[in-house]
């Protein structure tokens, strides 16, 4: 059974530039989250897709979007980056049962 | 919004003891409660989880339990390896109404001494 793919697994972007970053979840699974790892803020919730409509968002700017398309595969984009983002971005897969299932990450580093 | 603390940040034991790690939440409306383990370089693995309609559950030598009423709940590892080490981290989430927002302690770094 496959897991949850993200891509790409490492970035490196330059400041005001956008970014968009991949999840594939679990077959079967239509609920993908977003979340931002620092070592300063730990893992925060960004947004949950949930058949392709957004049915949660955490406290982050409008830079940070997302969408999830009809297969359930979802992209987060992040705009106008800052240093600040520099950041492990990760996705989660779930039935919508609360059982979430992470990927790798794609580790975003903004110079 | 939910806030979830949780104790130590970080516990060192030799192995074949045991571990314990504590969270606490202040959302009294959330009712679910996982708990990851994140190793170097890769995503949180889920390890076990708890619901509120039930007090304790155990996969091996991994157990949690939930205290709905004081809103804490515990990680127990017993018989500690070495291939335990690494950062665990507790998380809350309300599923009644929709949602799998899932609000995150500051994790703790275990190590297992040999």
């Amino acid at each position: 059974k496959a897991g949850v793919t993200q891509t790409p697994r490492y970035l490196i972007k330059t400041r005001g530039q956008q970014v968009t970053l991949s999840c594939s979840p679990i077959s079967g699974h239509r609920s993908v989250s977003w979340y931002q790892q620092t070592p300063g803020q730990g893992l925060q919730f960004l947004f949950e897709y949930f058949s392709e409509t957004q049915r949660n968002k955490g406290n982050f700017p409008g830079r940070f979007s997302g969408r999830q398309f009809s297969n359930s595969r979802s992209e987060m984009n992040v705009s106008t980056l800052e240093l600040g983002d520099s950041a492990l971005y990760l996705c989660a897969s779930s039935r919508g049962d609360g059982e979430a299932f992470f990927g790798q990450g794609t580790r975003l580093t903004v110079v | 919004g939910e806030n979830v603390e949780q104790h130590p940040s970080t516990l060192s034991v030799q192995e074949g003891d045991s571990a314990v790690i504590k969270c606490t939440y202040s959302d009294s409306a959330s009712n679910y409660f996982p708990w990851y383990k994140q190793e170097l370089g890769k995503g949180p693995q889920l390890i076990i989880d708890i619901r509120s309609n039930v007090g304790e559950k155990k996969d091996q030598r991994i157990a949690v339990t939930l205290n709905k009423t004081a809103k804490h709940f515990s990680l127990h590892i017993t018989e500690t390896q070495p291939e335990d080490s690494a950062v665990y981290f507790c998380a809350a989430s309300r599923l009644t109404g929709g949602g799998n927002k899932l609000t995150f302690g500051t994790g703790t770094q275990l190590k297992v001494e040999l």
